[in-house]
Parts: C-alpha cells; structure tokens; sequence
C-alpha cells in the first residue's frame, strides 16, 4: 500500500516568491493534514481537512497561506508571497478519521532565500 | 508545542542494550498518545499509540508505558540497532481530536 505522497522534495525560493507544495493521502483516508516542522521542533498543525472541508485552519497564517483539498483527496498547500521565516519542512499526514493514527509523508523542504 | 531551539535531548545507548525515552505531557485532558520516529531527511514515521485507558501497551521490540498520574508517557527500546538512530517524538491529543501535540524530540544514537 502507498503511503502519503508529496511533492517536490526540495523547494528553493526567492523571498516574495509564490510557492506550492502538493500531497496524495492513503487511499481511503478522510481526515488530511498539513503540518511545518522547524528545524530542531515538532511538527505543528497548520491545517486538517475532513474530506474537502477545512475543518481547523486557525494556525493557518491567512494572510500569505492557502490550502485546497478538491474532491475529498489529494491536496495543495500554497504560500504568496514567501517570507524567510516560512523556511521549514512541510509535512502532509492523513489518518482514516480523526481519532486514528497519523501517516506522514516525507515532507517538502522548503528554503527561503 | 513549545520551541527548544536547534539542541534536542541526546540519549546514547551502546548496540544490543535497552532504551528508554520519556516525555513529560502537558494536558491532562489527553487521551491518546503516539511515539513517531524521523529518520534525517524524512516524515516521521509511526511506531506505537496508546489510549488513556490502557498504562502499557507492546508492539514489536517496543513498549510504550503511560503514567497519567504524573503525566509521563515513556518508549522502550529492546536490543536498539543502529537503524534505530533518529529524533524520536511524543504525541498527544490534547483538548480535541485532529490536532496533535509535538513534544520537543529526543534524538537517539546507537554507538557500535
């Protein structure tokens, strides 16, 4: 069984550029989440989506971040325009419902230059 | 959760001996806790949950043990192996589902 797909790997960026980072959950998985992890810390939730709604989004900085999960599956987390402190790793885990145990992708290592 | 910066907790354990990692929790009302483990490079990686109403639970080479009293929750390593070498974090649940709370890490290395 695949588990939680993203992508890219590495992402190089220009303050004040746009970025977009993207993730498949497991296949049958409701509940989706995109965390950041500076480096050094936990993960910390930015978002959790049941299906397509955005369920928690009150860590989510408004005013630069947006997310999308179209049809209930895979994911886009986007940043416009960058700032240097958004350098971190993007982590994307789902979980079948909520109250069961996360998956993690591999994460997409974002740096802000 | 809360920010300790770029030095994580260091356990050194000799190959074949036991391990032990512990983490202090912060919200009583937590009932479920996770260990994940991160390899450098990559999204952690899950290795055992427990629920508020069990104090011990057992998966393969690892035992988490939960004591709500003092709100401590510990992993146990048996026979550590150099592929155990990573940042291991506790989770807990906190006030509602869906929003995970990180622990700080340990970092474990496994010295030959």
């Amino acid at each position: 069984e695949a588990g939680v797909v993203q992508s890219p790997r590495y992402k190089i960026i220009e303050k004040k550029q746009p970025v977009a980072f993207w993730c498949n959950p497991i296949s049958g998985h409701n509940t989706l989440y995109w965390y950041r992890q500076n480096l050094g810390q936990g993960p910390e939730l930015l978002i959790r989506y049941e299906n397509e709604e955005a369920v928690d989004d009150s860590q989510l900085p408004k005013d630069r971040f947006s997310a999308e999960r179209l049809k209930g599956v895979d994911s886009t987390l986007k940043i416009q325009p960058a700032e240097l402190g958004d350098s971190a790793v993007y982590l994307c885990a789902s979980s079948r419902q909520v109250n069961e145990k996360l998956f993690f992708g591999s994460g997409t290592q974002l740096s802000v230059l | 959760g809360e920010s300790v910066g770029l030095h994580l907790p260091t356990l050194s354990v000799q190959e074949g001996d036991n391990s032990i990692i512990n983490c202090a929790y912060s919200n009583s009302a937590s009932d479920y806790f996770i260990w994940y483990k991160q390899e450098s490079g990559k999204g952690p990686q899950f290795i055992i949950d427990i629920r508020s109403n069990m104090d011990k639970r057992q998966g393969q080479r690892v035992t988490v043990l939960l004591n709500k009293t003092v709100k401590h929750l510990s992993l146990q390593i048996a026979a550590t192996q150099p592929g155990d070498s990573a940042v291991y974090f506790c989770a807990e649940n906190g006030d509602s589902w869906g929003k995970l709370q990180f622990g700080a890490g340990t970092q474990v290395v496994v010295t030959p």
